[in-house]
């Protein structure tokens, strides 16, 4: 069965960064884009990014543009969200999905926690 | 930004229908993108309930139904069940911002 296993909770400084993994497993890796999407405590779900698992390349959020960075070892399975200059409003849980051809996410990963604090 | 936006909540009665409705604009809904639609019960990950504005995945019931028109998209939920108490947030694509975009979120509680 498709699943896409993260990476633990963090808790990092103001202006460290964070680097969480989603590892892959059940279906061909490559055929499929790895989004990532973030959810801070009480809030709307947010795009951050994705990356076409099969070639590398990228798209990020015009938000998070300067700050994050996604990518995969394909060899492993495996996609990586970086976070850099990490402030307070940065603590929420970050997601990875898979994208299915129509735009859309059919599966999730369990979700990580990173929280920011001095 | 918030560029598809939902109510914040609605209500309704055990196996009453609920609908939540989901606005967009020329850019995203308008723009002919499809709407999809996401249940997230507390503490965990969102899962897919509608795709490509009407269609359901395997598994899920079809209680469940969208729809969309113009620059908008809709959510129903009939026969509604305590099981259904979440919140649900649609989702598409942005051309003018080149962005996935989500809804602002709604909570359905179960009275």
């Amino acid at each position: 069965q498709v699943q896409l296993v993260q990476s633990g909770a963090e808790v990092k400084k103001p202006g460290a960064s964070v680097k969480v993994s989603c590892k892959a497993s059940g279906y061909t890796f490559s055929s499929y884009a790895v989004h990532w999407v973030r959810q801070a405590p009480g809030q709307r779900l947010e795009w951050m990014g994705w990356i076409n698992t099969a070639n590398g390349n990228t798209k990020y959020s015009q938000k998070f543009q300067v700050r994050v960075t996604i990518t995969r070892d394909a060899s492993a399975s495996t996609a990586y969200m970086e976070l850099s200059s990490l402030r307070s409003e940065d603590t929420a849980v970050y997601f990875c999905a898979r994208e299915d051809s129509g735009n859309y996410y059919d599966y999730w990963g369990q979700g990580t926690l990173v929280t920011v604090s001095s | 930004q918030s560029v598809l936006t939902q109510p914040p909540s609605v209500s309704g009665a055990p196996g009453q229908r609920v609908t939540i409705s989901c606005t967009g604009s020329s850019s995203n809904i308008g723009a002919g993108y499809d709407v999809h639609w996401y249940q997230q019960l507390p503490g965990t990950a969102p899962k897919l309930l509608i795709y490509g504005n009407s269609k359901r995945p395997s598994g899920v019931p079809d209680r469940f139904s969208g729809s969309k028109s113009g620059t908008s998209a809709s959510l129903a939920i009939t026969g509604l069940q305590a099981e259904d108490e979440a919140d649900y947030y649609c989702q598409s694509y942005d051309s003018r911002l080149s962005s996935y975009v989500f809804g602002t979120g709604t909570k359905v509680t179960v009275l």
